[in-house]
């Protein structure tokens, strides 16, 4: 079963507009973490904000911000202000705290391409 | 600068040979790990390692080695066994202590079976 969904496979939105990227997880456990990531046309994967389950403020790192719903189990994340180089690949994973063998495995959505028109 | 390096960044395959990715961190993180993905895809993760001298598979290792002889460089190799290596290699690694424990990326190696 899918643990990470990313509904939106692509979106578009003007620059300077702020733009909501969905997450949805799937988990018993009452720890575990929630990662950001954008990936460039380059290729590398860079983190940009981290939800921790028990983190009672939502997350936020400049122009990004993580809209956690605990019940719900939606991790959307916010970019506020977008520019032109936001344009990229944009992953949602999760840490789940139920370690087997101490497997720090990520679980990784599909993604979500984002284009920023001018 | 700290930071993962992967190298090289384009590597060309024929088919029945071995290749070897490196992934090189001065980060002193304690755990380091493979990654393949596929065009439109997300990622997989193939080895990960811990600590020195110990790794464990991931959900894709069949066809693929690993070895951690120092804390700094986790090698991959891709073998002849591997069906469809063409595909983006990420190398990644984090602390395992404190939270959160997040994983930093090298910049990539795409392979290429010729």
């Amino acid at each position: 079963a899918q643990k990470i969904t990313q509904t939106q496979p692509g979106m578009f939105v003007q620059e300077k507009e702020a733009v909501t990227l969905d997450c949805t997880y799937d988990t018993s456990d009452q720890s575990y973490g929630l990662f950001w990531y954008k990936q460039p046309s380059s290729g590398e994967m860079i983190f940009l904000i981290y939800q921790g389950s028990y983190d009672e403020q939502n997350a936020t790192e400049g122009r990004y911000s993580l809209n956690f719903q605990k019940a719900r189990k939606s991790a959307n994340l916010v970019i506020s202000a977008s520019q032109l180089g936001d344009s990229a690949m944009y992953f949602c994973a999760m840490r789940e705290a139920s370690y087997m063998d101490s497997n720090y495995q990520l679980i990784w959505g599909a993604g979500t391409k984002l284009i920023i028109k001018p | 600068d700290g930071g993962i390096t992967q190298s090289p960044k384009y590597l060309f395959r024929k088919e029945g040979q071995n290749v070897t990715l490196s992934c090189e961190q001065n980060l002193n993180h304690d755990a380091m790990y493979w990654y393949r993905q596929d065009p439109g895809q997300g990622l997989r993760l193939i080895y990960y390692s811990q600590i020195v001298n110990d790794f464990q598979k991931g959900d894709i290792a069949e066809g693929y080695s690993v070895s951690r002889e120092k804390k700094e460089s986790f090698p991959l190799t891709v073998t002849s066994a591997q069906k469809n290596p063409t595909a983006f290699y990420l190398c990644a690694s984090s602390h395992l202590a404190g939270r959160p424990d997040t994983q930093y990326f090298g910049p990539g190696t795409r392979l290429t079976v010729l």
